[in-house]
């Protein structure tokens, strides 16, 4: 059964375009929400989070948004840029201080030249 | 800062042996850390949280006899891998959160091992 979910395994973007990751979950319990990049070979990376008592949070060129209705969450990244290029995972966690992430299956993007 | 690190990178083994994969907080303590193990193109699955001088919690399907978990400080966590057999064969990674006890605290992610049993 898996909670947390990225239906697009991949996606291309032209440097300098909008790139939107989207994330779906299905445990209403989850209330605080993740996204990680990940080169092959290498550990995840944190990009920025977001708690379920917000609906946006920004961080330079990445926002997350939340849309606790949907069950859905997007990363934004713009502009885009070929360093961008890895497998994006978002996770979701339920309970303060429990710590444990349930991870998407990664979308993979390519930020074209 | 909050820098994790693993050691080897990546090991190669025969089948039978038993292989243990180091996990360090460099710059911070860890009260607690997770183990994850990630197939080819899937999630990373959690298999087991472990906080300091306690012992593991393994996630349901994780065999506790089979994956050995230790955590003997702050810094350092390690996963044996006992009797080692093709099937093991995978890409492990830890992270490690500070649990200062705020909410929503980020792990942080070491760069992972990759293990070939032959």
């Amino acid at each position: 059964d898996q909670q947390v979910k990225q239906n697009s395994p991949s996606l291309s973007v032209q440097e300098g375009r909008i790139s939107i990751l989207n994330c779906d979950y299905t445990n209403s319990m989850f209330d605080y929400f993740l996204w990680y990049k990940k080169y092959p070979a290498e550990g995840p990376t944190f990009l920025i989070s977001i708690s379920s008592i917000k609906d946006k949070n920004e961080d330079g060129r990445f926002t997350v948004f939340l849309n606790k209705s949907a069950k859905h969450l997007s990363l934004h990244i713009v502009p885009s840029q070929p360093g961008d290029s890895a497998v994006y995972f978002c996770a979701a966690s339920a309970q303060q201080g429990t710590y444990k992430y349930i991870f998407g299956t990664g979308t993979r993007l390519k930020v074209l030249a | 800062g909050a820098v994790v690190s693993q050691h080897p990178s990546r090991v190669i083994c025969k089948s039978g042996t038993s292989v243990k994969i180091e996990c360090r907080s460099l710059d911070f303590q860890a009260t607690t850390m997770f183990w994850y193990r990630q197939f080819p193109k899937k999630s990373l699955m959690l298999m087991a949280t472990s906080n300091e001088g306690s012992k593991a919690t393994y996630e349901q399907g994780v065999e506790k006899d089979k994956f050995l978990i230790n955590h003997a400080s702050l810094t350092l966590s390690t996963l044996t891998v006992t009797s080692a057999h093709p099937e093991d064969s995978s890409f492990y990674i830890c992270s490690a959160s500070q649990r200062s006890g705020q909410q929503g605290e980020t792990q942080y992610f070491g760069p992972g091992t990759r293990l070939l049993v032959l």
